[in-house]
């Protein structure tokens, strides 16, 4: 059982608001990863974290930015959401060491 | 950077069917790991491969780590229903951001009752 959680699961936001995206994990896991899919498509990397207070940006460039204060929580934020920002974003932890990634459910963002 | 070639992009076919799938990569991975996505989830692993030639069963699913360490394939016996979903493979190997996933561009799979 994943133990990794993404709220919201919906969003629907209007052009310009401030968002962010929360993600959890309780499995103790020192990385953690925030990617983006649009529909049916490729999963891109936009951030990643090997633990507290380290974060990295991704392969794909993004205007959205992450912290790491606590093991267990990677919360992304965009500043000023925009059409261009619909997508579905998916956080994903591992512990050090091993192989393969925890996926959360997914956060599915629209902006009007 | 690494990437890897996953093919097919998608796929249509008759439940009780066969399946296969495969990525290829330029360069080497140390280990292999399969993922499946359902509509609206994040991707599950599936099947994981940590040696060179390894063959590895999941009930009806068995992949293979060749022997090259520069690809891999799924197969998947009798399809079902809801084997629909997007499969990934991706490479990993040791250490720093060279430990991350490389994942492939993904498999569509779809199935007719």
């Amino acid at each position: 059982e994943a133990d990794i959680y993404q709220t919201p699961r919906y969003l629907v936001i209007g052009t310009g608001k401030k968002i962010t995206l929360e993600c959890s994990q309780t499995m103790g896991h020192d990385k953690m990863y925030w990617y983006q899919q649009d529909p049916g498509m490729e999963l891109h990397l936009i951030h990643y974290s090997y633990g507290v207070n380290s974060t990295e940006k991704g392969d794909l460039s993004s205007e959205s930015t992450v912290s790491r204060i606590r093991t267990e929580h990677f919360p992304l934020t965009l500043e000023s959401a925009r059409p261009s920002h619909t997508s579905q974003y998916l956080c994903a932890s591992s512990p050090r060491g091993a192989f393969g990634y925890t996926f959360g459910s997914g956060t599915r963002l629209t902006v009007v | 950077g690494q990437q890897l070639n996953q093919s097919p992009q998608s796929m249509f076919i008759q439940e009780g069917e066969d399946v296969s799938m495969n990525c290829t990569s330029s360069s080497i991975f140390n280990t292999w790991l399969w993922y499946k996505q359902d509509p609206g989830e994040g991707p599950v692993l599936l099947i994981a491969l940590y040696k060179a030639g390894e063959l590895t069963s999941n009930g009806r699913l068995t992949a293979q780590f060749g022997i090259t360490r520069k690809d891999s394939f799924l197969n998947i016996s009798a399809s079902i229903p809801s084997d629909v979903g997007i499969y990934f493979c991706a490479g990993q190997n040791y250490g720093g951001s060279q430990g991350n996933l490389i994942f492939g561009k993904g498999t569509k799979l779809s199935v007719k009752p």
